[in-house]
């Protein structure tokens, strides 16, 4: 079982749908993150929660809405997206977060394509 | 401000030839960690390697090794006698440590191709 699941793999949503990107790590890890990889772009950071609050907010779009119901599940909520937000939503989790010493583990990501 | 540049965007060399990846960064913290992480096809980072700014020691892993080098700012990763499974985006990264927000600053990455 990998330490980080991210489902689903892949997700082709319009851009009036309403969708969720779930995340579940089992590490015992006390903080989580979004991250989002776009081509030739290199990883943005969205959303950190430590501790299950949220620490920062990278100047998301608020169509991008998180949630972290408890230290071990991450949702990202989806709502009117825009075709340039097509790409791979990648999920991590890191031991000890705000010393900046903890590597992340990741997800496999989810596939996003909004037509 | 951090900022992590690997000038390398794509590197395509033939299986067992040696080969290293870039990576220079930027920081005011006197403090810092350094990451290198792979991404195969499957999408998947994996974590390689971690390397704290007090530790200028050279790290070898198998046919992995890295060097770090204060004086320049870099910290490069080389690959001995590559294999076709090390073909992969190879990712830098930068934390200070005392950013209370997390932060991980990435590299746009290095996408390595070995031929058969």
């Amino acid at each position: 079982e990998t330490g980080v699941t991210q489902t689903p793999r892949h997700l082709v949503m319009g851009m009036t749908n309403k969708k969720s990107l779930k995340c579940e790590q089992h590490l015992g890890h006390n903080a989580m993150y979004w991250y989002k990889q776009s081509a030739k772009k290199p990883l943005e950071l969205m959303f950190v929660y430590s501790l299950e609050e949220r620490v920062e907010n990278n100047s998301v779009p608020s169509r991008f809405s998180p949630e972290c119901p408890n230290s071990s599940h991450l949702f990202l909520h989806l709502h009117t997206l825009q075709p340039e937000d097509s790409a791979l939503y990648l999920c991590a989790s890191s031991q000890d977060p705000g010393q900046g010493r903890s590597p992340l583990h990741f997800g496999n990501g989810t596939r996003l394509t909004v037509t | 401000a951090q900022k992590v540049t690997q000038a390398q965007t794509e590197i395509s060399v033939v299986e067992k030839e040696d080969v290293t990846l870039d990576c220079v960064y930027e920081t005011r913290d006197t403090t810092y960690y350094l990451f290198w992480y792979k991404q195969p096809p499957s999408g998947e980072l994996v974590f390689l390697i971690r390397r704290n700014s007090f530790d200028e020691q050279n790290e070898i892993s198998g046919r992995y090794s890295w060097n770090f080098q204060k004086s320049t700012s870099s910290f490069n990763f080389t690959i001995t006698a590559s294999q076709v499974v090390d073909s992969a985006v190879y990712f830098c990264a930068l934390s200070e440590a005392l950013n209370r927000d997390d932060k991980i600053i990435f590299g746009k990455g290095t996408r390595l191709h070995i031929l058969p």
